[in-house]
C-alpha cells in the first residue's frame, strides 16, 4: 500500500509571491511520482513525472523535485498568479499502474 | 485528438434508478481507470483495465457497482439501484503502458451524480 501524505491543506498567497508546497511518503517503493494540477470545475490536468531520485523538472513558473532518500517531493511556483489557483496533487504510481492520490493542496492566489 | 470524453457530464436522478457513467478514452492508451472524487474521500479509484480487461476492482464500493469494457473506445460504470451517497463525480481516466510506470493519466472532464 503506497501512502502518501500533502501539506500544507490549503494555501493563501498574494499575487507575485512565490510559493511551495509539499508532498511525503513513507516508503520509496514506487516508480514514479505524479504531479497535477486540478482547477475547480475541471479534470485533474497532468503536471509532472518523476522517477529518480534528485530529478528536477519544470514548466514555466512551476517546478517540481524528488527526493526519494528523505522521502518528499517540493512543488514551487514563482511569482504567483491567480490563475494558478487550483488543487495541486500528488501521486505515486506503483507496478500494479494505478495513481495513490494525496488529499491535496488547495492553492488560492489573492489578487 | 479530443482527449477523453465521458457522458454525460451531469446526471440527477432519484433513488433506486440504474445509472450508467459512459467513458471514450484515447486512442491507442491500454489503460482505463474509474475513479470517485468525494469531499469525505477526495479521489478514489474504483476499477481499472488493462487491454480492456479488468485488472483491479477492489476499490468498487459493492455488488450495486459493476464496470465493463466491451471494446478499446467504450468502458461503462453502472450503479443499479443508486442511492443518495453515490451521489459524487466520476471520473474516467487512461493512459499508454509505458515501461517503468512513468505512464501519465489523462483524465475525462468527469460526470456529476447527483441521486435524489
Amino acid at each position: 500500500i503506497l501512502n502518501v501524505e500533502q501539506s500544507p491543506q490549503s494555501l493563501h498567497v498574494q499575487e507575485g509571491d512565490s510559493t511551495n508546497f509539499t508532498c511525503s511518503f513513507p516508503s520509496s517503493n514506487f516508480y514514479a511520482l505524479h504531479w497535477y494540477r486540478w482547477e475547480t470545475a475541471k479534470s485533474p490536468e497532468a503536471l509532472f513525472v518523476m522517477t529518480l531520485n534528485g530529478d528536477e523538472k519544470k514548466k514555466g513558473r512551476i517546478s517540481a523535485t524528488l527526493n526519494t532518500k528523505e522521502g518528499y517531493s517540493y512543488l514551487y511556483i514563482k511569482g504567483s498568479q491567480p490563475e494558478d489557483s487550483a488543487t495541486y496533487l500528488c501521486a505515486l504510481s506503483g507496478s500494479a499502474r494505478q495513481l495513490t492520490f494525496g488529499s491535496g493542496t488547495q492553492l488560492t492566489v489573492l489578487p | 485528438d479530443a482527449g477523453v470524453i465521458q457522458s454525460p457530464r451531469h446526471e440527477v436522478t432519484e433513488m433506486g434508478q440504474e445509472v450508467t457513467l459512459r467513458c471514450k478514452p484515447i486512442s491507442g492508451h491500454d489503460y482505463l481507470f474509474w475513479y470517485r472524487q468525494t469531499m469525505m474521500r477526495g479521489l478514489e479509484l474504483l476499477i481499472y483495465f488493462n487491454n480492456n480487461v479488468p485488472i483491479d476492482d477492489s476499490g468498487m464500493p459493492e455488488d450495486r457497482f459493476s464496470a465493463k469494457m466491451p471494446n478499446a473506445s467504450f468502458s461503462t460504470l453502472k450503479i443499479q439501484p443508486s442511492e443518495p451517497r453515490d451521489s459524487a463525480v466520476y471520473f474516467c481516466a487512461s493512459s499508454l503502458d509505458l515501461a517503468g510506470g512513468t505512464d501519465t493519466q489523462y483524465f475525462g472532464p468527469g460526470t456529476r451524480l447527483t441521486v435524489l
